[in-house]
Formats: structure tokens, sequence, C-alpha cells
């Protein structure tokens, strides 16, 4: 079972809104990842989580904040949005985290669908 | 600098042809391929893997080849079917590194019944 569970499928928010996406897996996974994909383009890294620890941050904009409650769950708080964060929001994870992070497969979630009015 | 290539955007393949699709890569430490499909409004599923010792790595249908010598890999899918419609990413890593996949920009792949 490679499963990776995100809630909600749809988000849609205000830019003074505050709203979070929740991310939630079962595998034992190690790390835990967020991506960004918009239309027509790769997925993109946001952060990632090993050991439930923040490891890697690839310069995010702090309007988006992330979470990792315990080892099953990732969390991305959202605050003070731009329409042009509006994409796919994707949770992934895969087995092994810290400095094995590289030579892993990575395993997503269905995606959240994030628009900002 | 692009480090993973999928330099067709598009490819469109009829039904029971084989589907060949491309990857090439600049990193040198990469040992660590993998494919992704996509289809619109969900989340990329992972689809066949290979790693650097071996030179080919099948799944039923599917079946990647490297060639590292050229930092080239390729996906072949045979018998091409219609719901292989997707796009599909070429993804790759270091088993020595501490950094995720680094993904290519994907080709949309459409296969004609």
């Amino acid at each position: 079972d490679t499963e990776v569970t995100q809630t909600p499928k749809h988000l849609v928010m205000g830019m003074t809104n505050k709203k979070s996406l929740k991310c939630e897996q079962h595998m034992g996974h190690r790390a835990m990842y967020w991506y960004k994909q918009k239309a027509k383009k790769p997925p993109e890294l946001m952060f990632v989580y090993s050991y439930e620890k923040l490891s890697i941050n690839e310069s995010v904009p702090s309007r988006f904040s992330p979470e990792c409650p315990n080892s099953s769950l990732l969390n991305l708080h959202l605050h003070a949005l731009q329409p042009e964060d509006s994409a796919l929001y994707l949770c992934a994870s895969s087995q092994e985290g810290g400095n094995r992070v590289g030579g892993n497969t990575i395993y997503f979630g269905e995606g959240s669908w994030l628009t900002v009015v | 600098d692009q480090q993973v290539k999928q330099n067709s955007p598009s490819l469109s393949v009829q039904e029971g042809r084989i589907s060949i699709l491309n990857c090439d890569y600049t990193n040198s430490m990469f040992d660590y391929f993998l494919w992704y499909k996509k289809y619109p409004a969900e989340g990329p599923t992972f689809l066949i893997s290979i790693s650097s010792i071996k030179d080919k790595n099948e799944d039923g249908r599917f079946t990647v080849f490297l060639n590292k010598s050229a930092k080239h890999l390729s996906l072949h899918i045979v018998p091409s079917q219609p719901g292989d419609s997707a796009v599909y990413f070429c993804a790759a890593s270091s088993y020595s590194g501490n950094t995720p996949l680094v993904f290519g920009k994907g080709t949309r792949l459409s296969v004609i019944a």
C-alpha cells in the first residue's frame, strides 16, 4: 500500500484568509514533502521533513508555513496568499529520510487544488 | 540549469504500437531514475525505476532503459493503450545525496485509438 491522503481536494480562499492543507501517510515513511505544481510544469519542491524535522525549505515565502505534528501527518498552513499561489499542492512521502533522502522513490498524494481569489 | 531534460513536450502514438519517451540528464552523480505518470487533476503516480547498476528494468508493458555513458534513459510502453494517455515525468536523484528527486518538464503522451 503506497497511499498518501490529502485533504481537502479543493480549496478556495480569499487573500486575507487563513487555511490549512492536511496530509497523512501510514506507510512508516520517514520523509514527507510538500510540492507545488502549476499547469504544464513539473512538481516544484517546497519543503522536506525528515524524521519530523524540517530539513529543506526551498526559499518558500513565509505565507506558507509547514508543520509536522508527528511521523504520519504533515500540514501546510496558508495565510495572506496571492492569486499567483493558485496551484495543485502535492504531499508526498518516501521510505528514508536524513542523508538517505536521495535514491528514494517518492509517493504522491492526489493533491489539493488551491484557488486564491 | 536543467539537470533532467525531456526534450519532447508531446508524443502521439497509435493504440497497439510502441511509445518511446526519452530523458537526458547532465549530473553524473545521479544514480537512481524514475518515471511518473500524471493524469490531469491528480498527483503523479510512480511507474517504474532503475538504478545505475542496471541498464534495463521491466514491469509488464513498461520497460526503462538506461545508457549511463550517454546520460540517457527511455521508457518503452508496449503495446500502448488509450489509458496510457497522460503526462510522463522523468526524475533522477543520487543515492548518496540528501536532496530529493529532480524532475524533467514532462512529455504529454496521446495514444490514439
